[in-house]
């Protein structure tokens, strides 16, 4: 059973668009959303991350949007560049414990 | 600091062979995990342990795998035997282990395993 279910599966922006991920979750225990960037040949790295307590957070060009009663979350990522090619992970958190369950990622392609 | 290392980076074995695959956390984090990744199901918890102690082996899929803690600054995982769909890259990653931001999961490069 997947516990956050991430869409697209890919996408293809033009170099200064607007990229968009989205995640959905079930479980409302769970209060911290992360989302990963993975290049090729690497481990995902941390991007930015959000709690439920705020429906927006924004770092550089990146932004977390955060919808608690939709239970959904989504990351755009502004004035796309070709450097952004990578796939993105969204994740949450139980508060039970520190374990992490993962989207099943967004391989994004900036053309430029 | 160096981060969370991993070794092999790669590794390419015969199916039935032994396979351990290596981690160092990142110092002073009290938190495991050890990830399997693939192009079908994406990235897969297998274990996770807390100050040395596996808290959740639920992702582990089947006996022929195992992870050990024996202190907090080095864990494996084994698969014994090997076989071809255990083909995957597997990430080892730490984290500080309390609540907060500084939950943050730190990953290593990975390890490639091949299984022919």
């Amino acid at each position: 059973q997947q516990q956050v279910k991430q869409s697209p599966q890919s996408l293809i922006v033009q170099k200064g668009g607007i990229s968009i991920i989205n995640c959905a979750y079930e479980n409302t225990a769970f209060d911290y959303f992360p989302w990963y960037q993975q290049f090729p040949g690497k481990g995902p790295a941390l991007l930015i991350a959000i709690r439920p307590d705020v429906s927006e957070k924004k770092e550089g060009r990146f932004t977390i949007s955060f919808n608690k009663s939709a239970k959904q979350f989504s990351l755009h990522i502004m004035d796309s560049q070709p450097g952004d090619s990578a796939t993105y992970f969204c994740a949450a958190r139980g508060n039970t414990g520190n374990q992490f369950y993962f989207g099943t990622g967004t391989s994004l392609t900036v053309i430029p | 600091d160096a981060g969370v290392i991993q070794s092999p980076r790669h590794e390419v074995t015969e199916m039935g062979q032994e396979v351990t695959l290596r981690c160092k956390p990142i110092s002073g984090h009290n938190s495991l995990f050890w990830y399997r990744q693939t192009m079908m199901r994406g990235l897969e918890l297998l274990i996770y342990f807390n100050n040395n102690v596996p808290i959740d082996d639920s992702g582990m899929p089947e006996d022929r795998f195992s992870a050990k803690m024996p202190n907090a600054s080095f864990s494996t995982l084994k698969i014994q035997p090997s076989e071809p769909r255990d083909s995957a890259v597997y990430f080892c990653a730490s984290s500080q282990g309390t609540s907060g931001e500084s939950d943050t999961q730190y990953f290593g490069p990975g390890t490639r395993l091949t299984v022919l």
